[in-house]
């Protein structure tokens, strides 16, 4: 079983601010977690992973998430806010290998204030 | 094609009539799915395909929702009957076969969705 929350359905941040998008998981294997973005009208794109390795990812747009074990937690950061960032964004989690169901958070919507 | 296309892109129907969804996954990709997503819910899985066949087709909510894939690429969604829960954005994602293996993953592609209202 696995679930994801997100904490915070709507999140404003200044331009040039520092985003933090908070996401928990729960899963009764070693996760995969997923950071996508959706933007108005359009389907969800990928913006990182964490499958194994470093628990420190790297994804497009200047986002990074920390997967932090011992918290259950893979919080997305950027540390400057641009207009183009205002979208929702989703968590997800998913087991290891070949078919695994993805579960996705309820999102969170970034307003961007200039 | 160079994405994952749907359509309609939206569909406004009645009550109790019958919609279909079409996906047209991404060339080659063999794994399909579909979500719903509905305000304030997040994605809800539906169902998978590999290939033709439906391993996983344990997130249709009712009898009412079905699903079938031809030749290993378009897809199609129907709801029966439909009902004004039914309202909602139907989202389609296409990847690539899965790979076996402990810690393989493929990226799922995503369509833009059918917006369905149901009055």
């Amino acid at each position: 079983a696995q679930s994801v929350t997100q904490l915070g359905s709507h999140v404003s941040v200044s331009e040039g601010a520092l985003v933090l998008l908070r996401c928990n998981y729960s899963s009764s294997v070693p996760p995969y977690l997923f950071w996508y973005v959706q933007y108005p009208n359009q389907g969800l794109q990928l913006l990182l992973k964490y499958t194994t390795g470093a628990t420190l990812v790297k994804g497009i747009n200047g986002f990074e998430a920390e997967f932090k074990k011992s918290e259950t937690s893979f919080h997305l950061t950027k540390p400057s806010a641009h207009m183009s960032d205002a979208a929702e964004y989703f968590c997800a989690v998913s087991g290891a290998g070949g078919y695994q169901k993805v579960t996705f958070g309820t999102g969170t919507k970034l307003q961007v204030i200039p | 094609g160079a994405g994952v296309s749907q359509s309609p892109s939206n569909k406004v129907t009645e009550k109790g009539k019958d919609v279909e969804l079409r996906c047209d996954p991404i060339s080659g990709h063999t794994a399909l799915y579909w979500y719903r997503q509905s305000l304030g819910q997040g994605l809800e899985f539906l169902i998978y395909f590999q290939g033709n066949s439906a391993p996983d087709k344990s997130g249709l909510p009712s009898d009412r929702f079905s699903a079938e894939r031809t030749g290993g690429s378009v897809s199609t969604l129907t709801i029966q009957r439909t009902q004004q829960e039914d309202s909602a954005v139907y989202l389609c994602a296409s990847s690539l076969p899965l790979a076996g293996g402990r810690r393989s993953y493929n990226e799922q592609f995503f369509g833009p969705g059918t917006r369905l209202t149901v009055l």
